[in-house]
């Protein structure tokens, strides 16, 4: 298996415009997460899914922010509009078993957003 | 509210020194602890995890509940293992620390 894949890998984008990310977990792996690291907050939790149905989706920042998982295999991450404090890394990582113990996660090789 | 605390951004150390990347968390159950590493410009990958008590690459982590600890350790360190460190307690999704950068220098 080639991990979980992210693309693309690196976006430079103008404000106001939209950003779409996208991630093919792992297969086999039910529990889908997306993150946003940055130097000052570090690693966030924005949202995750479980079966396709997302569980907790408080730390998306705002309305800006949507994320979808259509089937197993793919989820979006979308900012609309885009602002140069959404810029950071974007990490997406899947497991196989959600809400179980020990589950480790695996982490895609993220999407770095520049947004000016 | 669960949480995950990692009180040093930075920790710098000379090759062959110790190394303790320091790790709180606030949780009333059985937490699930982890290590994860990130290497420059490279994906997090898990360094260990408490149920397993492993040592990877040299390190150690030890769960320490009465002070609500789970502490990274390493005797000796290495200039290879210069990388971003993350703590992270498992409940249902991983709550990451904010990170501890270590820089081990020759």
């Amino acid at each position: 298996d080639a991990g979980v894949i992210q693309s693309p890998r690196h976006e430079v984008t103008e404000m106001g415009q939209e950003v779409t990310l996208r991630c093919k977990p792992i297969s086999g792996h039910n529990s889908l997460f997306w993150y946003r690291q940055t130097m000052m907050r570090g690693l966030e939790l924005l949202i995750y899914f479980n079966n396709n149905v997302p569980i907790d989706d408080s730390g998306m920042p705002e309305d800006r922010f949507s994320a979808k998982m259509p089937n197993a295999s793919f989820s979006t991450l979308k900012i609309q509009p885009s602002e140069p404090r959404d810029s950071a890394v974007y990490f997406c990582a899947s497991s196989r078993k959600g809400g179980q113990m020990n589950s480790e996660a695996f982490f895609g090789q993220g999407t770095r957003l520049t947004v000016v | 509210a669960q949480r995950v605390t990692q009180p040093e951004k930075l920790l710098s150390v000379f090759k062959g020194a110790p190394v303790e990347l320091k790790c709180n968390y606030s949780y009333s159950g059985s937490p699930e602890l982890f290590w994860y590493v990130q290497y420059s410009r490279q994906r997090l990958q898990l360094l260990l995890r408490h149920i397993s008590r492993e040592s990877i690459k040299g390190f150690t982590a030890d769960l320490n509940k009465g002070e609500t600890s789970f502490h990274l350790k390493k005797p000796f360190a290495q200039e290879e293992d210069s990388a971003m460190y993350y703590c992270a307690l498992f409940r249902g999704k991983l709550i990451f620390g904010q990170g501890t950068e270590l820089s081990v220098k020759p």
